[in-house]
C-alpha cells in the first residue's frame, strides 16, 4: 500500500542528546516537510524539501536538522540546540507545487 | 505575511445535528487554496475538503460542504448529519504562493450521542 510511515511512534530521550525521527514515503512525491504540533496551536513548518538534494528552512528550523538524499527518505534530527523539543512531530509529503500534503502517523517525542 | 484565526476552540453538536466550525484568513495574494484538515485522536492528519479560491462554487465533499466568502475572507466549514466519528480536532489551512501551509489553531469538535 502506499503511504507516508514515520517511527518511531513513541520516542524518550535524555536532555543533551540528538535524536533522529524517520519519514519514509512510497508515493512518488516530490516535495516532503517537517512539522511540529504542540498543545493548542497548529501546524509549524521546520523544514521542506521539494526536490532530492535541497530543503529550506521554515518558521522555526533552529535546533533542527534534515537530509534529503533520497526521494523516499526526508530524516529530521532534533539537536541538542533545541530548548524545547518535547512535541509531536509530522511529516508529510505532496506532488511538487501541488495543493494536497498527505501526512504520516506522527512521532511523540518526550525529552526527560 | 499570511495568518489564518479559528476563533473557536471547541464546539460541540448533537448527534445528526449540523455544526459550522468558523475559519478566518489575511492575504494579500488573489490566488490561493484553502483547506480543511481534520485529526482525530489517533493523531492522523487527515484531509476534510478542499476550496480553490478562484472557484465561485462551494466545495462539498458527502456531509462537509464549506461557504466560501473571498471579499469577507472566511471559510467555514459545515458538518450535516454529525456523526460520532466525526469527534476530532479540526484544522483550517491557507496555502500560500510558495506552496507552503499555513495552520490555524484548531477547533475541537465534541459530538454528544
Amino acid at each position: 500500500d502506499g503511504g507516508i510511515t514515520q517511527s518511531p511512534k513513541y520516542l524518550f530521550r535524555k536532555e543533551g542528546q540528538n535524536v533522529t525521527l524517520s519519514c519514509e514515503q512510497n508515493l512518488n512525491h516530490d516535495a516532503m516537510y517537517w512539522y511540529r504540533q504542540d498543545p493548542g496551536q497548529g501546524l509549524r513548518l521546520i523544514y521542506y524539501s521539494q526536490i532530492v538534494n535541497d530543503f529550506q528552512k521554515g518558521d522555526i528550523a533552529e535546533g533542527y536538522s534534515v537530509s534529503r538524499e533520497k526521494k523516499e527518505s526526508f530524516p529530521l534530527t532534533v539537536t541538542s540546540a533545541q530548548k524545547n523539543p518535547t512535541a509531536f512531530y509530522l511529516c508529510a509529503s505532496g506532488r511538487q507545487n501541488n495543493n494536497e500534503q498527505f501526512f504520516g502517523p506522527g512521532t511523540r517525542l518526550t525529552v526527560l | 505575511a499570511q495568518t489564518v484565526t479559528q476563533s473557536q476552540p471547541e464546539m460541540s453538536v448533537q448527534e445528526a445535528e449540523t455544526v459550522t466550525l468558523s475559519c478566518t484568513y489575511d492575504t494579500s495574494e488573489s490566488d490561493y487554496y484553502l483547506f480543511w484538515y481534520k485529526q482525530p485522536p489517533s493523531r492522523q492528519m487527515i484531509l476534510v475538503i478542499r476550496q480553490e479560491a478562484y472557484k465561485q462554487q462551494n466545495a462539498t465533499e458527502n456531509r462537509f460542504s464549506v461557504n466560501f466568502q473571498k471579499a469577507a475572507k472566511s471559510f467555514s466549514l459545515k458538518i450535516s448529519d454529525s456523526q460520532l466519528g466525526d469527534a476530532a480536532m479540526y484544522f483550517c489551512a491557507y496555502r500560500s504562493s510558495n506552496y507552503q501551509l499555513i495552520w490555524g489553531a484548531g477547533t475541537k469538535l465534541i459530538i454528544k450521542p
